[in-house]
């Protein structure tokens, strides 16, 4: 079973615009932490929030909140005001333990954001 | 911020080359290197994960043998691909993590490698 959905393969939004990126996860895990990515066509990965599984608030950074909802197992992130250059794929990502010691993220499988004049 | 560096960012070979592909931190110690792969369009995959001094944790059917990872340092691993084929043309990236018990301290990326194989 997936561990993190991403249901919107695309989405488009107009610039100033505010846009909500969805995310669900599913872990037995009751310590975990919630990531969210930017990758620009160049390939790199950018850290966007984070969101702790025991945190009160949601995160907020900057035009980036995590709307955070426990119960429904959802993290959707939020950018507020869009601009042209925040067209990219975004990714949500769960840290879980292992097995044994440590951790690691699963990815999503992400969502274009295209954003328009 | 912390910063990852990735070398090759492209690397186009032959068949049958072996290709190796450099993962440094920067500006911190990383105890734990994460070796991504991603096919266009789609999310990283993880294929092993990679503790200082000690062996890589390898993904369920990624081949350890084909895949060789190496942290000899706090700020160096290496991901070799061995007799790389066609198939194993993708975008490689690496990650890195300071403090294990730091929990919300988020993987920092490299710039990742396009790998092509002729």
């Amino acid at each position: 079973a997936q561990k993190i959905t991403q249901t919107q393969p695309g989405m488009f939004v107009q610039e100033k615009e505010a846009v909500t990126l969805d995310c669900t996860y599913d872990t037995s895990d009751p310590s975990y932490g919630l990531f969210w990515y930017k990758q620009p066509s160049s390939g790199e990965m950018i850290f966007l929030i984070y969101q702790g599984s025991y945190d009160q608030q949601n995160a907020t950074e900057g035009r980036y909140s995590l709307n955070f909802q426990k119960a429904r197992k959802s993290a959707n992130l939020v950018i507020s005001a869009s601009q042209l250059g925040d067209s990219a794929m975004y990714f949500c990502a769960m840290r879980e333990a292992v097995t044994g010691g440590g951790n690691k993220l699963t990815f999503g499988t992400g969502t274009q954001l295209k954003v328009e004049l | 911020g912390a910063v990852v560096s990735q070398h090759p960012s492209r690397v186009i070979c032959k068949s049958g080359t072996s290709v190796k592909i450099e993962c440094r931190s920067l500006d911190f110690q990383a105890t734990t290197m994460f070796w991504y792969r991603q096919f266009p369009k789609q999310s990283l995959m993880l294929m092993a994960t990679s503790n200082e001094g000690s062996k890589a944790t390898y993904e369920q059917g990624v081949e350890k043998d084909k895949f060789l990872i190496n942290h000899a340092s706090l700020t160096l691993s290496t991901l070799t691909v061995t007799s790389a084929h066609p198939e194993d043309s993708s975008f490689y990236i690496c990650s890195a993590r300071g403090r294990q018990g730091a929990g919300n301290q988020p993987q920092h990326f490299g710039d990742g490698t396009r790998l092509s194989i002729l």
